[in-house]
């Protein structure tokens, strides 16, 4: 059974861009959610999409935005990006119980 | 919402030694994970645990959920072990948001 695909695995961004980082969940699982580690912060939530539907939404401004295909795959887009914007951004895909991750995109804003 | 705090924050200890990590919640859960973060990034799951006992190995854990903590215990670690540990919890009665505690970074030394 394939696990949890993100692509790309790194990215080198220039404040100012846009940046789009996909995920590609467990086959089966209709939940997807993101998060972002920093050092300072942790593992902070983004956003979760069920059945192309946005079911829950963390503290995070406008910039980040997602959306989730019929087939479960899902992307996060950041725009506008800032050095903070810098961080490990990790991919849960969710059956009835338990979460797994993506191996992550760690993005670097210069 | 809902405070995950584990602890200890740092533990060193020498190849072969046990341990227990402890992961305190503020709410009642109806999902528990402990994930251990490889170098690269990875959370890799450990156990799903929202309440009773596991075992994985040299690795279990116990969730006591009506009072609010879980603790996973290493023994006989190796260098392997090292890196940081991860609890989450998702309240009851919530979507599939998990909020993870700050982690306890673990070195196994020779």
């Amino acid at each position: 059974k394939a696990g949890v695909t993100q692509t790309p695995r790194y990215l080198i961004k220039t404040r100012g861009q846009q940046v789009t980082l996909s995920c590609s969940p467990i086959s089966g699982h209709r939940s997807v959610s993101w998060y972002q580690q920093t050092p300072g912060q942790g593992l902070q939530f983004l956003f979760e999409y069920f059945s192309e539907t946005q079911r829950n939404k963390g503290n995070f401004p406008g910039r980040f935005s997602g959306r989730q295909f019929s087939n479960s795959r899902s992307e996060m887009n950041v725009s506008t990006l800032e050095l903070g914007d810098s961080a490990l951004y990790l991919c849960a895909s969710s059956g009835d119980t338990e979460a797994f991750f993506g191996q992550g995109t760690r993005l670097t804003v210069v | 919402g809902i405070q995950v705090e584990q602890s200890p924050p740092d533990l060193i200890l020498q190849e072969g030694a046990n341990s227990t990590l402890r992961c305190n919640f503020s709410d009642s859960v109806n999902n528990l994970q402990w994930f251990h973060q490889n170098p690269w990034g990875q959370l890799i799951n450990l156990f799903y645990i929202p309440s009773g006992t596991k075992q994985n190995g040299r690795l279990s854990a116990t969730t006591v959920a009506t009072e609010r903590y879980s603790l996973l215990y290493i023994s006989s670690s190796q260098t392997t072990d090292s890196g940081v540990y991860f609890c989450a919890v998702r309240p009851t009665g919530t979507a599939s948001k998990l909020t993870f505690g700050t982690g306890t970074r673990l070195q196994v030394t020779l």
